[in-house]
C-alpha cells in the first residue's frame, strides 16, 4: 500500500512568517505531487502541483520536490490568516493498469493575527 | 473551469438502505476517484476508474461497489448502509498528467 506521510501538526504560525509544510512518499515511482488546501466543511482545492526535482514558486507558495529523499514540501510566505486550512499532500503513481491518488492525512495550519 | 457535480450535499439513510452518490464531470477526464475522508483518518481511496467500464478497488472496498458505464458519470453504492459508513464522501476527476478536481462532497450519515 502506498503511503503518505505528512507532519502532524497542528502548525500555529504568526501573520507574516513563513509556514513550511512537509511531506514523505512510500513508492518510488510516484510521478505526480501535489498540495491541496480544504478549509472545514469544504472540499480540497489544489494549491500547487510539481512534477520534477526542484522548486516550483507560484505567487506567495513554493512548493520543493526532491524524489531522491521522496520529499516533497510547501512554503508559504508571508502567511495570511486566510491561510488557516488544512493542507494535504497528494501523490499520483501509475503502472501495469493501476492508478493511485494517494493523500496525506493533512496538516493543520493556524496562521494568528 | 472544471465542473464536478455530486448528486446530493447532505443524504440521511436507514441501516440497511441501498444508497446511491452520482459523480458527473463535464471535461472528459478519463479518471475518476471515490473517497471517503473521516477525522484523523484523512482522505481515503475506496475505488477509482480510469476508463468506462473499468474500475479498480482502493484501499477500503469492502462494502461498497461503483459503476461507470459513461465516461462522465461515476456511481459509489453502498449495498446495505452501516452506521460505519457515517462520512463525507468526495468524488475527484483528473486528466492524465493533471491535478485532480473534486466535486463539493456529500455528508452522509447513516441511522
Amino acid at each position: 500500500q502506498k503511503e503518505v506521510e505528512q507532519n502532524s501538526g497542528p502548525l500555529s504560525v504568526p501573520e507574516g512568517a513563513i509556514a513550511s509544510l512537509n511531506c514523505t512518499y512510500s513508492d518510488r515511482v510516484s510521478q505526480s505531487f501535489f498540495w491541496y488546501r480544504q478549509y472545514s466543511g469544504k472540499s480540497p482545492e489544489l494549491i500547487m502541483s510539481i512534477y520534477s526535482n526542484g522548486d516550483k514558486e507560484d505567487g506567495r507558495f513554493t512548493a520543493q520536490l526532491n524524489k531522491a529523499s521522496q520529499y516533497v514540501s510547501l512554503l508559504i510566505r508571508d502567511s495570511q490568516p486566510s491561510d488557516s486550512a488544512t493542507y494535504l499532500c497528494a501523490v499520483f503513481s501509475s503502472g501495469a493498469g493501476s492508478y493511485q491518488l494517494t493523500f496525506g492525512k493533512g496538516t493543520k495550519l493556524s496562521v494568528i493575527p | 473551469d472544471v465542473k464536478v457535480t455530486q448528486s446530493s450535499r447532505y443524504l440521511v439513510k436507514r441501516t440497511g438502505e441501498k444508497v446511491f452518490l452520482e459523480c458527473v464531470q463535464d471535461m472528459d477526464h478519463e479518471n475518476m476517484f471515490w473517497y471517503r475522508q473521516d477525522p484523523g483518518l484523512g482522505l481515503r481511496l475506496i475505488y477509482f476508474s480510469y476508463d468506462v467500464k473499468m474500475k479498480e478497488k482502493g484501499d477500503i472496498p469492502e462494502g461498497y461497489s461503483v459503476s461507470r458505464e459513461k465516461k462522465e458519470r461515476f456511481s459509489l453504492i453502498l449495498e446495505s448502509a452501516s452506521t460505519n459508513q457515517t462520512s463525507m464522501y468526495l468524488c475527484a476527476t483528473r486528466e492524465v498528467n493533471t491535478e485532480a478536481f473534486f466535486g463539493q462532497g456529500t455528508r452522509l450519515t447513516v441511522v
